[in-house]
């Protein structure tokens, strides 16, 4: 029943390793997006995806990628992992609709916190 | 870009007394206003918005308000209660960009 998902929840590695976090919605949205959320709790966001195109690229090392095979996945694949990487990862989607009317809500995913030791 | 600033950045507010929680946008184009509220490990979830042809919005005990002209708005919380305590952010963007840039979070604590 959940709307936004994430997989794990939880993600502790050790520096320099590749990890992946994974998103699924079921509200047949067309937009996601990847959201970085610090110690300081400031909500940045990373990319997103419209039916699977990527539409918003910030400045993030090029060692994050996102992926998105179908409009209701948007996975976050990381290599070589650093110290600083570590915070919580939210998930968010959105409907753009054609008019972009009632396109302007995101909901946000339960958010996976990625520890690198 | 779109930079938004608020503030308090913590706040703490006696039971069943008002919070105000302000915030300012650098971009003129903006349209689009949400409020968003995190409890501790939680996920951010939508409380209220407003978009920008209208200059006030309620919700039984909360509230925003917009002034276009100073580019700035306001969450209002009345009558609070223990389980407003969270943190709270506002947020801006505008139609035909995506892109939500998020205000850097007032943490509110409730006294009972």
């Amino acid at each position: 029943d959940t709307a936004v998902s994430q997989t794990p929840k939880y993600l502790v590695t050790q520096m320099g390793n590749d990890k992946s976090i994974k998103c699924e919605q079921n509200l047949g949205h067309d937009t996601m997006y990847w959201y970085k959320q610090d110690s300081k709790k400031f909500l940045k966001i990373m990319f997103s995806y419209n039916n699977k195109e990527l539409i918003i690229n910030e400045t993030v090392p090029n060692r994050f990628s996102p992926k998105s095979p179908d409009k209701a996945h948007l996975n976050l694949h990381i290599n070589s992992l650093e110290l600083g990487d570590s915070a919580v990862y939210f998930c968010a989607s959105s409907q753009v609709s054609l008019r972009r009317v009632h396109s302007d809500t995101q909901y946000f995913g339960p958010g996976t916190r990625l520890t690198v030791l | 870009g779109e930079n938004v600033e608020q503030h308090p950045s913590t706040l703490s507010v006696q039971e069943g007394d008002s919070a105000v929680i302000k915030c300012t946008y650098s971009d003129s184009a903006s349209n689009y206003f949400p409020w968003y509220k995190q409890e501790l490990g939680k996920r951010p979830q939508l409380i209220i918005d407003i978009r920008s042809n209208v200059g006030e919005k309620k919700d039984q005990r909360i509230a925003v308000t917009l002034n276009k002209t100073a580019k700035h708005f306001s969450l209002h919380i009345t009558e609070t209660q223990p389980e407003d305590s969270a943190v709270y952010f506002c947020a801006a963007k505008y139609f035909g960009n995506e892109k939500l840039t998020f205000g850097t979070g007032t943490r509110l604590t409730i006294i009972p």
